[in-house]
């Protein structure tokens, strides 16, 4: 099973700046990794997925970069909605599917 | 707009057996590129894939859950279920519902928390 580690824990961030959250494979995964951004109460929501391509309807501020085994997911200015819980996920070797245990962007 | 619910008893007894279903809505489930599955999320903790399955039975779970866990999907009633054996405390958690396209979860259900308490 392929192990995701996501840094740091906590991210305190002002609203309107940038926040740069990464997620580190126990393996090379080439470019199989995808983030997740999950607000309080509320299910997941895919963002970004073959490490970089934005999925539909997910706004430009966000941006994923990275390959191997180490990758980034940017938010260029962070707005309200932003501030939530974000979660790596490989797929390179599966099953299982497996997810990091997530980085909290919160309000400084 | 597709739409997945998550239905089932949110209390279940440690060693009984822990049943949720998945209705789908606004679309359609008979395609061999969507797999229906299950994802957990302890209370405060992460995310854990669970197991998913197409429609026409191929079924993939996670290891550490295979010896406990079934799935089944019944495409007449745009539905699919979770059956998880022999429950403790540990499986206490928010269970989603979600479609798989590929690598990813691209449709979520609202989750629903089943507690495993006596």
């Amino acid at each position: 099973e392929i192990v995701m580690t996501q840094s740091p824990a906590t991210l305190s961030v002002s609203p309107g700046e940038r926040a740069t959250l990464s997620c580190r494979a126990s393996q090379s995964i080439g470019n199989s990794l995808a983030w997740y951004r999950q607000r309080p109460g509320q299910a997941p929501r895919l963002l970004i997925y073959s490490a970089s391509i934005r999925a539909t309807g997910i706004p430009a501020r966000f941006s994923g970069g990275g390959s191997g085994a180490d990758f980034t997911l940017t938010i260029s200015s962070l707005q309200s909605e932003d501030f939530a819980v974000y979660y790596c996920q490989q797929y390179h070797v599966w099953p299982p599917w497996t997810f990091g245990q997530g980085t909290k962007v919160e309000i400084k | 707009q597709l739409q997945l619910q998550e239905s089932g008893p949110g209390l279940v007894k440690p060693s009984e057996t822990l049943s949720l279903t998945c209705t789908v809505s606004g679309g359609s489930m008979s395609s061999s590129y969507y797999y229906w599955g299950w994802i957990r999320q302890p209370p405060g903790k992460g995310l854990e894939w669970m197991g998913s399955m197409n429609y026409n039975g191929s079924a993939y779970y996670n290891p550490s859950l295979k010896s406990r866990i079934t799935a089944s999907v019944d495409t007449s009633k745009n539905q699919f279920s979770l059956k998880l054996s022999s429950v403790t405390a540990a499986d206490t958690a928010v269970y989603y519902c979600a479609r798989r396209v590929g690598c990813c979860h691209d449709y979520w259900g609202q989750g629903t928390l089943v507690t495993v308490s006596s």
